[in-house]
């Protein structure tokens, strides 16, 4: 089966760009989470979608956001880049909402320049 | 301070030890207990997952979570090269996506 798919790999923008990064998840698995990484402030949630719906948010600000599609993939966008927001983006699925095994994909590196 | 600290390491040990990992977390909400580890350039990948307090073993691999310490720990027996990795710890209040996360141990498992 294969895994969860996140594109693109890795992305350069400059600030004030804005950008659109996509997941797919495992065939199968409904629910879809974004994180993002960095060095600093390590992992952190950034929300939740199960079916078409934003399940869960953490605390980012509203250039923030994503969609989740009928066919589970989902996607995410940042508004107004800035120099923080330079990081890896993680995208994790899992079966269904309420459900604690959640496999990641290899992620996004965002260069905001 | 964080919810959940982990020291960042690098944690060295020579192949065949036991590798030793461990976080502690101040919410003391916290039911579900998650050990990854990520290898540079890839994503997380699951390892262990508990409920509650106690102990669990899969392979070379034993997870424990005190919560009347607020502590959990990650046991690598018989570490191999390909065990260097960080190591992630995270933990949720109730079962679903919202987990929140350590900062991650660097481990170097020399042959």
């Amino acid at each position: 089966k294969a895994g969860v798919t996140q594109t693109p790999r890795y992305l350069i923008k400059t600030r004030g760009q804005q950008v659109t990064l996509s997941c797919s998840p495992i065939s199968g698995h409904r629910s879809v989470s974004w994180y993002q990484q960095t060095p600093g402030q390590g992992l952190q949630f950034l929300f939740e979608y199960f079916s078409e719906t934003q399940r869960n948010k953490g605390n980012f600000p509203g250039r923030f956001s994503g969609r989740q599609f009928s066919n589970s993939r989902s996607e995410m966008n940042v508004s107004t880049l800035e120099l923080g927001d330079s990081a890896l983006y993680l995208c994790a699925s899992s079966v269904r909402t309420g459900v604690n095994e959640q496999f990641f994909g290899p992620g996004t590196r965002l260069t905001v320049l | 301070q964080k919810e959940v600290e982990q020291d960042p390491g690098p944690l060295s040990v020579p192949e065949g030890a036991i590798v030793s990992l461990n976080c502690t977390y101040s919410n003391s909400a916290f039911q579900y207990f998650m050990w990854y580890r990520q290898y540079s350039r890839k994503g997380p990948e699951l390892l262990m997952y508990t409920y509650s307090s106690g102990n669990k073993e899969d392979g070379r691999f034993t997870a424990q979570v005190d919560k009347s310490s607020k502590y959990i720990s990650l046991f690598i027996r018989d570490s191999q090269p390909s065990d260097s990795a960080t190591y992630l710890c995270a933990m949720s209040v109730a079962a679903g996506n919202k987990l929140t996360f350590g900062g991650g141990t660097r481990v170097l498992v020399k042959p």
